[in-house]
């Protein structure tokens, strides 16, 4: 059962371009975090939101969790190549965190 | 401050044989995860351990087994291994009570 769906799977953009990542669901979590993998590596944590309607920004990236602490999505400001890879969201219920499917950002130059 | 270590980094295993992944959770955290990406794929979770015992499990065999040192550190053992078990898995760690986990590079297994 995947908790978690993500919008867009895969996302192909130039250089520049803004774009916004969905993470939704019908179940509540304490808190959803955000992560970028590379190839072959680890996801590397980009934030953790905890309060229903947080916004937070790291440099072009904008972070938001829903009223109801169902959905959060993630923005993007003039996309850049470095910004490709894997996003993944993860939500957190008691000790257990559960992952959405992933969406497959390509930034072209 | 070392962030989360696994070894090795790659695995070649045919069916049927035995694998065992190890994880050193990163310097204070005391509960470590391990999850199983296939490629393309979200992690899933396989199990938590806090204290030294299994404290939650997802939806995977008996054959996924593991077990946490007094030092935190961790392994992921897997029996009788099959083709579907070809995968990337991750090993998390955090500090108990805080939501926050970070992960480590990962062990790729393939299965022949």
């Amino acid at each position: 059962t995947q908790l978690l769906e993500q919008s867009p799977q895969f996302l192909s953009i130039q250089e520049g371009e803004n774009l916004t990542v969905y993470c939704n669901s019908s179940s509540v979590f304490s808190s959803l975090q955000w992560y970028r993998q590379e190839p072959g590596e680890g996801p590397v944590l980009l934030v953790t939101v905890v309060t229903g309607g947080e916004v937070k920004k790291l440099k072009r990236l904008t972070f938001q969790f829903g009223d109801a602490r169902k959905d959060s999505s993630l923005h993007i400001t003039a996309a850049q190549p470095g910004d490709t890879g894997l996003y993944l969201c993860a939500g957190a219920q008691g000790n257990q965190f559960y992952f959405g499917t992933g969406t497959s950002l390509t930034v072209i130059p | 401050d070392a962030g989360v270590t696994q070894s090795p980094t790659h695995l070649i295993k045919t069916r049927g044989q035995q694998v065992t992944l190890r994880c050193s959770p990163k310097s204070g955290h005391d509960t470590v995860s391990w999850y199983q990406q296939a490629l393309g794929q979200g992690p899933q979770f396989i199990f938590q351990y806090y204290e030294e015992e299994e404290r939650q499990r997802g939806n995977f065999p008996d054959r996924f087994s593991g077990h946490q040192f007094p030092n935190y550190s961790s392994e992921l053992n897997v029996n009788a291994l099959l083709l579907g078990d070809s995968a990337l898995y991750l090993c998390a760690s955090r500090l108990t009570g805080v939501e926050t986990q970070y992960f480590g590079p990962g062990t790729r297994l393939l299965v022949l």
